[in-house]
């Protein structure tokens, strides 16, 4: 079966602009996780979903960023006015509790973003 | 809080050298623990885990033990290859509920040299 993707692959955006990051999980899970990976900061969680709702958003670093999650499949993570520091990679994964490996999340190739 | 620490990298290596990488973590109960990899130009991939005191985890050769009472979950590897170049991350999940967001280490690059 088809594993995590996500879109786009590379963005190149001005600072200022508003940019959408998309994330299809693997069909069924109903977790759904966005991290960002960045040369400073390492591997950071941002959101957590469990079907469409989002119990956890604790790492959203600024009010400029949010996400939201459809159908309890398809989750968009958008950034307003963008800047410089918002550059990095932006990772989706899905897991799905329950089931015998519950803690295993599946990562996505990740959206490269560059903020100019 | 949560939190994990790994030794810094980068680490150069001979083929067929053994590898330790160390990690510890800080956490309350049990949380669930993995060594995930990243190797060049490719995503990350769950490499191994252990989700309770004690277990091991092991794959491609590479093994970890899930030590409660030293906080730990070292990776080893006896014999690295050219191929087992890449970064590696150790991370853990909190223990209880259903949020299992992953807390990481800053990774730990490997250069296996022929």
């Amino acid at each position: 079966g088809a594993g995590v993707s996500q879109s786009p692959s590379n963005k190149v955006t001005e600072k200022g602009k508003d940019v959408e990051l998309r994330c299809d999980p693997i069909s069924g899970h109903t977790a759904l996780y966005w991290y960002r990976q960045s040369l400073g900061q390492g591997l950071e969680f941002l959101i957590y979903f469990q079907g469409n709702s989002a119990p956890d958003k604790s790492g959203l670093p600024s009010d400029r960023f949010s996400a939201e999650r459809t159908g309890g499949s398809v989750s968009t993570l958008t950034i307003q006015r963008t800047q410089q520091e918002d550059s990095a990679v932006y990772l989706c994964a899905s897991s799905s509790p329950g089931l015998l490996s519950p803690d295993t999340q599946y990562f996505g190739p990740g959206t490269r973003l560059t903020v100019l | 809080g949560n939190s994990v620490t790994q030794m810094e990298g980068p680490v150069t290596l001979s083929e067929e050298a053994f590898l330790t990488i160390n990690c510890t973590y800080t956490a309350t109960g049990y949380p669930s623990l993995f060594w995930y990899v990243q190797y060049p130009g490719e995503g990350l991939q769950l490499l191994l885990k252990a989700t309770k005191a004690d277990d091991k985890g092991s794959n491609k050769g590479f093994e970890a033990t899930y030590r409660k009472e030293t906080t730990s979950f070292h990776l080893e590897k006896g014999s690295v290859q050219v191929s087992d170049s890449a970064v590696y991350f150790c991370a853990l999940t909190p223990w209880g509920g259903n949020n299992r967001k992953l807390i990481w280490g800053l990774g730990t690059s490997l250069a296996v040299n022929p």
